[in-house]
């Protein structure tokens, strides 16, 4: 079975700090990659997506993921961190051609210190 | 556009009592999927429906839950009896067909004493 492993349980950070959160995923065939974020009190929001492509992938809010297939990794970055980005983020895999279920990480929760 | 609406928000039960999620998807989205997450976790999935049909519901422990979508629209996962183990956000997401663009509800947290 698909399984997705975060590193990091719990990240802290401070204002203006780089920020890189690792996702590993066990699957060898074709793989469809998320980041979603979860703010306090607030829904799950997609960060970012890759489907195939560019490696390199921007997302909302200066977030970018870089996938590695050698790897099974989409790591997430950002270079600079504001208070605002606490919160907590999900890897997540669709696998498979035509398969829309997710199989979601663990989470790492991101606390960003003014 | 309006959001994936989900109610109530919070529960609160006894265990061994029943208790039922409502799931109101984005109009148009003929993909439906509930999800459990249970603190400390990801969200993991519990069935899949396309239109009033079920795609997928491996992941759902039928002896206590069932989940359905009459009309193709709105859709109801309840839980009886509930265990202490229940406890968890049940998250609810829509999507267009064939496409991994999902939105997701706020969740109903229960809570099971």
């Amino acid at each position: 079975a698909q399984s997705v492993s975060q590193h990091n349980h719990h990240v802290i950070l401070s204002e203006a700090a780089s920020l890189e959160l690792g996702c590993n995923y066990s699957y060898g065939g074709t793989v469809n990659l998320f980041w979603y974020v979860q703010y306090p009190g607030q829904h799950l929001q997609l960060l970012l997506k890759y489907f195939s492509g560019d490696p390199l992938v921007k997302g909302i809010k200066g977030f970018e993921a870089e996938f590695i297939k050698s790897k099974f990794s989409f790591n997430l970055r950002k270079p600079s961190v504001q208070w605002s980005d606490t919160a907590e983020y999900f890897c997540a895999v669709a696998s498979g051609a035509g398969s829309y279920q997710l199989t979601f990480g663990k989470g790492t929760k991101l606390s960003v210190i003014p | 556009e309006a959001g994936v609406a989900q109610s109530p928000r919070y529960k609160i039960i006894e265990k061994r009592q029943s208790v039922a999620f409502w799931c109101n998807p984005i109009s148009g989205h003929a993909t439906l999927y509930w999800y459990q997450q249970i603190l400390g976790q990801g969200p993991k999935l519990l069935i899949q429906f396309q239109n009033n049909g079920v795609v997928d519901d491996s992941q759902l422990p039928k002896d206590r839950f069932s989940a359905e979508r009459l009309k193709g629209v709105d859709s109801t996962l309840k839980i009886q009896p509930a265990k202490l183990e229940d406890s968890a956000v049940y998250l609810c997401a829509s999507s267009l067909i064939g496409s991994n663009g999902y939105t997701f509800g706020s969740g109903t947290r229960l809570t099971v004493v």
